[in-house]
């Protein structure tokens, strides 16, 4: 049972590098979601979608984008990496986005900025 | 400002005791769920609150929603060390489906 599956697990990029975090679920979840989480924050939204070919900003989506071309993945890019942007990553799908299905989290993605 | 106010921030008691952590809001939910995270992992869903003023109930722990869906409580009877994490309210705005955002979270130790 794979779950949601999160890679890498761990990045050190260094200022205005780009860099892709892989999230792919095998649940057939239509909703998927990105967050980031730094200390006394909680998660933040980032951005998510509500099925293959849409997307929508969250909370937090300046220097982030996110592309759904299968039900399966849905990638986050970093288009260039800035010291703010230090964070765990995490990577989550539910069956649909009304907030009253369970969100499936993967282990996240420990990014660091230098 | 978050949309969700948690409180208190941390929390820590000795196993045994009772604790009440609250979430709170000026906008009206749709539901709200409650999340446990232990370090290293993703949160895990412990329960989904759906109706004002529902009550339920899992094990030792107990939940609310306000009967104005705006808020909503976790209670921990006799606490145990097993209980130890950070506690995480979420919900979706009536006037925002899709958009699922938490709260900052309260960690709470339990010691033996």
């Amino acid at each position: 049972n794979a779950g949601v599956t999160q890679t890498p697990k761990f990045q050190v990029l260094k200022t205005g590098q780009s860099m892709t975090l892989q999230c792919a679920q095998d649940m057939n979840h239509e909703y998927m979601s990105w967050y980031r989480q730094d200390p006394g924050m909680g998660l933040r939204l980032i951005h998510y979608s509500v099925g293959a070919g849409i997307t929508d900003q969250g909370e937090v989506p300046n220097g982030y984008n996110v592309s759904r071309s299968t039900t399966e993945d849905f990638p986050l890019r970093l288009l260039s990496a800035a010291p703010s942007q230090t964070s765990v990553y995490f990577c989550a799908s539910s069956s649909q986005g009304r907030g009253n299905q369970p969100q499936h989290f993967g282990d996240g993605t420990r990014l660091s900025i230098l | 400002t978050q949309l969700l106010e948690q409180s208190p921030q941390f929390l820590s008691i000795q196993e045994g005791e009772n604790l009440t952590v609250y979430c709170n809001s000026s906008s009206v939910f749709s539901s709200l769920q409650w999340y446990r995270q232990e370090p290293g992992e993703g949160p895990v869903l412990l329960v989904t609150v759906v109706t004002g003023g529902e009550v339920k109930k899992l094990k030792r722990l107990t939940f609310q929603f306000g009967d104005a869906r705006k808020d909503s409580s976790l209670h921990i009877t006799a606490a145990q060390p097993g209980d130890t994490g950070l506690y995480l309210c979420a919900g979706v705005r009536t006037d925002s489906w899709g958009k699922l955002q938490f709260g900052a979270g309260t960690q709470v130790v339990v010691t033996p």
